[in-house]
């Protein structure tokens, strides 16, 4: 079974410039969930999508940052414009509900110069 | 929101000692309790999980973790280490609809 899909693995930008992340979950997996994790911490939720709709997106800077998910599968995030403190690793999960067991991609390493 | 506390970030020990990572939450309600494991190079993997039932769980690779209620926690232990388990181990907690993690441990492992 394919695992979470992301891409790009890595990215450079310079500040104020546009950059997006994409993500494919598991098959038939339902929820999906975009995460930011900062050097040494631990994830924290910045959006969960239940099929198409956003039902927790209260930890996403919404000046800046966006997020889609057409067709209730494959997820797109974005930043723009992008600043310094943004260089972090962009993690994408999907479970088959809310509250199962969320299975991780290989996160998008973002450095902003 | 809960909080999640995992403590000694970085742990150093020798192959065949005992590892046990202690991990503690704040939420009151039911929870769904997980440790996640982070190998170096590698993503996010599931080491183990408690939904209900037996509180002792046993996950892959000869880990086990206790929850306990009343402590509000969630310890992982494996009796013998490798060097191959070296990597970062998260705690993590799902409850008030959100998968909340601790900063996770640091555990390298010396042949």
């Amino acid at each position: 079974e394919a695992g979470v899909v992301q891409s790009p693995r890595y990215k450079i930008i310079e500040k104020k410039q546009p950059v997006a992340f994409w993500c494919n979950p598991i098959s038939g997996h339902n929820t999906l969930y975009w995460y930011l994790q900062n050097l040494g911490q631990g994830p924290e939720l910045l959006i969960r999508y239940e099929n198409e709709e956003a039902v927790d997106d209260s930890q996403l800077p919404k000046d800046r940052f966006s997020a889609e998910r057409l067709k209730g599968v494959d997820s797109t995030l974005k930043i723009q414009p992008a600043e310094l403190g943004d260089s972090a690793v962009y993690l994408c999960a999907s479970s088959l509900g809310r509250a199962e067991t969320q299975y991780f991609g290989p996160g998008t390493r973002l450095l902003v110069l | 929101a809960q909080s999640v506390s995992q403590h000694n970030h970085h742990v150093i020990l020798s192959e065949a000692a005992s590892l046990e990572l202690g991990c503690n939450y704040s939420y009151g309600g039911t929870v769904n309790l997980f440790w996640y494991v982070q190998y170096p190079g590698q993503h996010l993997q599931l080491l183990l999980k408690y939904f209900s039932g037996d509180p002792l769980v046993k996950g892959i690779k000869g880990f086990e973790a206790e929850f306990i209620k009343s402590k509000f926690s969630f310890n992982l232990r494996k009796p013998s280490v490798q060097w191959s388990d070296t990597a970062e181990y998260f705690c993590a907690v799902w409850g008030n609809n959100r998968l909340a993690f601790g900063k996770g441990n640091q555990v390298v492992v010396i042949p």
